[in-house]
């Protein structure tokens, strides 16, 4: 048990409508990343948070996609009007920054099917 | 630019030893790496930072090679508790300044007793 959590843990949606999946960090670390896995693929990086600002933010995400991190705790990944290209693995992963680089520890995922 | 691995899959005796290799075409700043067991989440193995690093524990090590941009895994004496999908992740940028890692696509690893 790595100490992040992710929920829902699976969601089903029809094209068109949002979906909100959220990420509970390991509660002292200061980084948060979200990514996106699909079937036979490594993780594709999408946006990581320091604290509360949002860093970078994938040129691959399109502008139906949204992430914040208020208080800089839990996070949430919206979509909306959601495509059936949109189907994947979410990953959530979280990092305490301590020196140059740092150990991201990832959360169990949330599973989006688009119908 | 996403690492490139090889190769893209391995099927081993129980016993036998596994090398899985990861090469950036970018200079890198440090390599992660990870395993991910079907349907569950990636788990942290290691990191190796420039300088020509050498790590392991139990009988999983790893290499990384700055000036070659490429870092190697080796799993020896290959268990029934080692299959599964394994990540290198690169990060480049310099000393100072941090950079998001990017992952390869993988390389699947199967046991056989």
């Amino acid at each position: 048990d790595t100490g992040v959590s992710q929920n829902p843990r699976h969601k089903i949606t029809k094209r068109g409508q949002n979906v909100t999946f959220r990420c509970d960090p390991i509660s002292e670390h200061n980084r948060l990343y979200w990514y996106r896995q699909t079937l036979g693929q490594g993780p594709e990086f999408l946006t990581y948070f320091q604290n509360e600002a949002q860093l970078e933010k994938s040129r691959l995400l399109s502008d139906r996609f949204s992430a914040e991190r208020p208080k800089g705790s839990f996070s949430t990944l919206e979509i909306q009007r959601t495509e059936q290209g949109d189907s994947a693995m979410y990953l959530c992963a979280s990092s305490l920054e301590r020196e140059r680089t740092d150990t991201q520890y990832f959360g169990p995922g949330t599973r989006l099917t688009v119908l | 630019q996403q690492p490139v691995q090889s190769p893209q899959a391995v099927i081993l005796r129980e016993g036998e030893d596994a090398v899985i290799n990861c090469s950036s075409s970018k200079a890198l700043y440090s390599v992660h790496w990870y395993r991910q067991k079907h349907g569950e989440a990636p788990v942290f193995l290691m990191i190796l930072l420039k300088g020509g690093e050498q790590k392991g524990h139990d009988k999983i090590s790893a290499s990384f090679n700055e000036k070659k941009q490429q870092s190697s895994l080796y799993l020896t004496a290959s268990q029934l508790s080692y299959p599964g999908t394994y990540f290198c992740g690169t990060e480049g940028g310099v000393e100072t300044s941090y950079d998001k890692v990017i992952f390869g696509p993988g390389t699947s690893l199967s046991v056989i007793p």
